[in-house]
This record gives structure tokens, C-alpha cells and sequence, in this order.
């Protein structure tokens, strides 16, 4: 069963409107929660990760135990930030292994 | 980052043959991941390895296998290679830590198996 929800396969945004990458994640404990960015031709790197609690490019993610989500947000799109997202959580805290979901293709219009 | 390379970039192979694709990195990390990715599946974790003696099953190792030569190499070894192999495959490297490290990943290696 797919523990990792990321709904959005493809957003289109335009150039100055917000964006937001939803994540839902169904492990239980605490998880330890990431999200990955692929730009054209680069590899997958990381762009956040919820302990640290910091914007990375103007993005930011907040963690809702409640609602076990880590919705990525940027409340201005720029076109650099066109790119797949991969919401990743641990399912296991300290053991170091992903579990990506199916990403986001993130799509910003000039 | 190119501290951590792959080896083809790129491969077009036949069914059943023997196909082995090669990590190695710089960074001085123990731990190393074989993923594959589909298009619409995102990344699925195949085998990874948190030091040279230690080798795990991730959610998909069926059909592969892997060896951790030395802390900077892991391959990822295809036996009998099938069409449903057919995908994008990531090496990736973290640190030991506490909690979970950053992963960097390798640059990719797109196998076809016809």
C-alpha cells in the first residue's frame, strides 16, 4: 500500500502565484520528513527536511502530526523552481531509509 | 554532486543477459542505496548498505543483487536482465548519523532491456 501520497502528479503555476505541493504520509511514530528536488538534467537533491525548520529557496514545509501531511509551500513561484518534488518520510526514525513518493512535476508559466 | 559518480550512463541490453551497474563515490560515506525509478512510481528503494560488511533488501531486490566492494563502491548486478527492468536507476550515499542524513545521489543510469 502506498504510505506516501503526493496527489498532484503535474502543477502549473504562474510566474508569481503560490505554490503548493501537497504530502501525506501514513507511518506512524515520528517519522522523520524530507522533500527532494530534480531539476532538468541535475540529479535529485535535497531542498528541506522538517527538523531543521528553515526556508530553502523560498520554500517551506510544515509538519501536521494530525494530519500525518508535510505540505510544501512558496508563496511566490519563480521559473527556476520548475523541477519534480519527491515528498520522502522515514518510515522508521534513525534507520536512514526513504520512502520517496511519486513526485510532483512542478511547472512554472512565465 | 559529482562526488558520487555511476557507470554507463547509459545501457541497451537484451533479455537474460548478465548486466552490472557500478557506484562509486568520494564523499567517505559508509552508507550506500541502489533505487530504481519508474515514470509515475517515484523511487523505489532496491538494496542498500550501511557499511562493507552490512547488505539489506530494500522494497523491490528481486531479480537484483548487489555487492559493497569497498566503502566507495557498490554495484548493483542485474543476473538475468528482463523488459520490466527496463528504468532510470540511482545510486545514493549519506553519512552515518543519529537520526537520518542528507542522501546525495549519483547522476543516474538509464538501462533498456529488450
Amino acid at each position: 500500500a502506498q504510505r506516501v501520497t503526493q496527489p498532484e502528479k503535474l502543477l502549473s503555476v504562474f510566474k508569481g502565484a503560490p505554490v503548493e505541493l501537497k504530502c501525506n504520509y501514513s507511518y506512524s511514530g515520528s517519522p522523520e520528513l524530507f522533500w527532494y528536488v530534480q531539476y532538468s538534467r541535475q540529479r535529485l537533491q535535497l531542498l528541506l527536511r522538517h527538523i531543521s525548520r528553515e526556508s530553502i529557496k523560498g520554500f517551506t514545509a510544515d509538519l501536521n502530526k494530525g494530519e500525518t501531511s508535510f505540505h510544501l509551500k512558496k508563496p511566490f513561484a519563480q521559473e527556476e523552481d520548475s523541477a519534480m518534488y519527491y515528498c520522502a518520510p522515514t518510515p522508521q526514525y534513525g534507520n536512514n531509509r526513504l520512502a520517496f513518493g511519486k513526485g510532483n512535476q512542478v511547472v512554472v508559466i512565465p | 554532486d559529482a562526488d558520487v559518480t555511476q557507470t554507463p550512463r547509459n545501457r541497451i541490453t537484451k533479455t537474460g543477459k548478465r548486466i552490472m551497474l557500478e557506484c562509486s563515490q568520494t564523499k567517505g560515506h559508509d552508507r550506500m542505496y541502489w533505487y530504481r525509478q519508474d515514470p509515475g512510481l517515484g523511487l523505489q528503494l532496491i538494496y542498500y548498505s550501511f557499511d562493507v560488511k552490512d547488505i539489506n533488501k530494500g522494497e523491490i531486490s528481486d531479480g537484483y543483487s548487489v555487492s559493497r566492494q569497498a566503502q566507495a563502491k557498490f554495484s548493483l548486478s542485474l543476473e538475468s536482465a528482463i523488459p520490466n527492468q527496463t528504468a532510470l536507476y540511482f545510486c545514493a550515499t549519506s553519512d552515518e548519523s543519529g537520526g537520518t542524513d542528507t542522501q546525495y545521489f549519483g547522476p543516474g543510469t538509464r538501462l533498456t532491456v529488450l
